[in-house]
């Protein structure tokens, strides 16, 4: 049982490239989560995702796309990469919103684009 | 949810307990206490919730004031691993919220 994984790990971009965060969850939730992390400050909610198929924007989605066509992926894409994204990017998931129920993050991906 | 208040950092020496405060004043009836962990930029980890009543797991107990405007986290014997930001997060169920909030936690040192 893995849990969360994020791929990849580290990355460097130019301004301007385009890539694309995988995360992957082996624990059927529901929902699942995108965050991105500034140094020194807490975790912001760029996209998130209820279920296959379906995603919403949350705190900070501007400069980001997100799909979610398998219920144990959620793509994080950046399609025209800027300095102000670099940071740390966070996915999570959990099984349902509506309870009072915790979330499993994964370790991380250290993007720094220059 | 309801906004929460943290001290910035906090010390405790190892092996005593470590008590971290929480501020919700304004705490609605059907909004829980969680308290999440970050250990040196890993992933958030979940520690404990609460709605009203006192909880105690593996990892640390929640006091929750009988008002509910405020909370403590008790980690019973910190170690040196046990150095992290703490988060206290509200978080309301069955409003159509969706994730959870982070705000700037406290950053607790375990001094040897």
């Amino acid at each position: 049982n893995a849990g969360v994984t994020q791929t990849p790990k580290f990355r460097v971009l130019k301004t301007g490239q385009s890539m694309t965060l995988l995360c992957a969850q082996d624990m059927n939730h529901e929902y699942m989560y995108w965050y991105r992390q500034d140094p020194g400050m807490g975790l912001r909610l760029i996209h998130y995702s209820v279920g296959e198929g379906t995603t919403a924007k949350g705190e900070v989605p501007d400069g980001y796309n997100v799909s979610r066509l398998k219920k144990q992926n959620f793509l994080l894409g950046l399609e025209s990469a800027a300095p102000s994204q670099t940071s740390v990017y966070f996915c999570a998931s959990s099984y349902s919103n509506r309870g009072s129920t915790e979330a499993f993050f994964g370790q991380g991906t250290r993007l720094t684009v220059v | 949810d309801a906004k929460t208040t943290q001290p910035p950092s906090m010390d405790c020496a190892e092996g005593r307990a470590a008590n971290l405060p929480c501020n919700h004043s304004t705490i609605s009836g059907n909004e829980y206490v969680y308290w999440y962990r970050q250990i040196h930029s890993q992933g958030p980890q979940y520690i404990i919730h609460g709605l009203k009543n006192n909880e105690t797991n593996e990892m640390a107990s929640l006091i929750i004031t009988e008002d509910r405007k405020s909370s403590t986290l008790i980690l019973p014997h910190a170690t040196l691993r046990d150095t992290a930001v703490y988060y206290c997060i509200v978080r309301a169920e069955g409003t159509g919220r969706r994730a959870l909030t982070f705000g700037s936690g406290t950053r607790l040192q375990v001094q040897p």
